[in-house]
């Protein structure tokens, strides 16, 4: 069975300062893929990143960036110089990446991480 | 071009009652997937849809759920009768079809909020 597990239920951080969020995963498949999504306040899911189990490359989007270690079956997730606007719950995901529904087949989340970025 | 809109945002019932959530995805998107999260728990799977068919109903948490997608357009779920525990965030998503190995991400709405009393 798979498994996300964000053991930070709540990070409160000041304008400006460096934030990493952390992601374990469990998985038996060889093929998989990890998500991190945002959910501001308005309550929709917004898709940040999709990385698949074959490309252990971190990368960088602006101020975030996300450090993928299959070794420790870790996908991490910083965000550097935050901004209050950062302030959300953010998911870690992964799925199965079968069938028709590709890589968004059957994902499983962790229980989120609540940020607040005070200004 | 409008993103996946579910309706309503929020519904309030007693137990007993039924209600019928209803999502849109995106005009073109085949692929329909519900999830849910009760308070405190991790958003979990509930079934996918592509076009009209049920690919994967393993997450539907008893009878009393009856999703439909008639027409592969929108999809709604339907819980008959409501009890307490069902009480959460009802998250619809949808993707396009995946070709030759490729596809996007999958594009959730803002979700549903069921409260049952």
């Amino acid at each position: 069975a798979q498994k996300v597990t964000q053991a930070q239920t709540e990070i409160s951080v000041v304008e400006k300062e460096d934030v990493t969020l952390d992601c374990v995963y469990e998985t038996r498949d060889t093929t998989y893929y990890l998500f991190w999504y945002k959910q501001p306040p308005s309550g929709e899911l917004v898709f940040l990143i999709r990385r698949n189990s074959f490309d252990e490359q971190n990368e960088i989007s602006g101020r975030y960036s996300w450090n993928f270690q299959k070794s420790t079956s870790s996908f991490n997730f910083t965000i550097t110089a935050s901004q209050v606007v950062d302030s959300a719950v953010y998911f870690c995901a992964l799925s199965e990446a079968r069938g028709s529904g590709g890589s968004n087949y059957k994902l499983t989340f962790g229980k989120g991480t609540l940020l607040t970025v005070n200004p | 071009e409008a993103g996946v809109t579910q309706f309503p945002s929020h519904s309030v019932i007693e137990k007993g009652q039924t209600v019928t959530l209803r999502c849109d995805p995106i005009s073109g998107h085949d692929n329909l997937y519900w999830y849910r999260r009760v308070m405190g728990k991790e958003i979990k799977f509930l079934l996918h849809f592509v076009k009209e068919s049920k690919q994967d109903e393993s997450g539907m948490p008893n009878n009393r759920f009856l999703a439909e997608r008639t027409g592969g357009t929108y999809s709604t779920l339907k819980v008959q009768p409501a009890e307490l525990e069902d009480s959460g965030v009802y998250f619809c998503a949808s993707s396009p079809l995946r070709h030759g190995g490729a596809d996007t991400e999958a594009f959730f709405g803002q979700g549903t909020r069921l409260t049952v009393v």
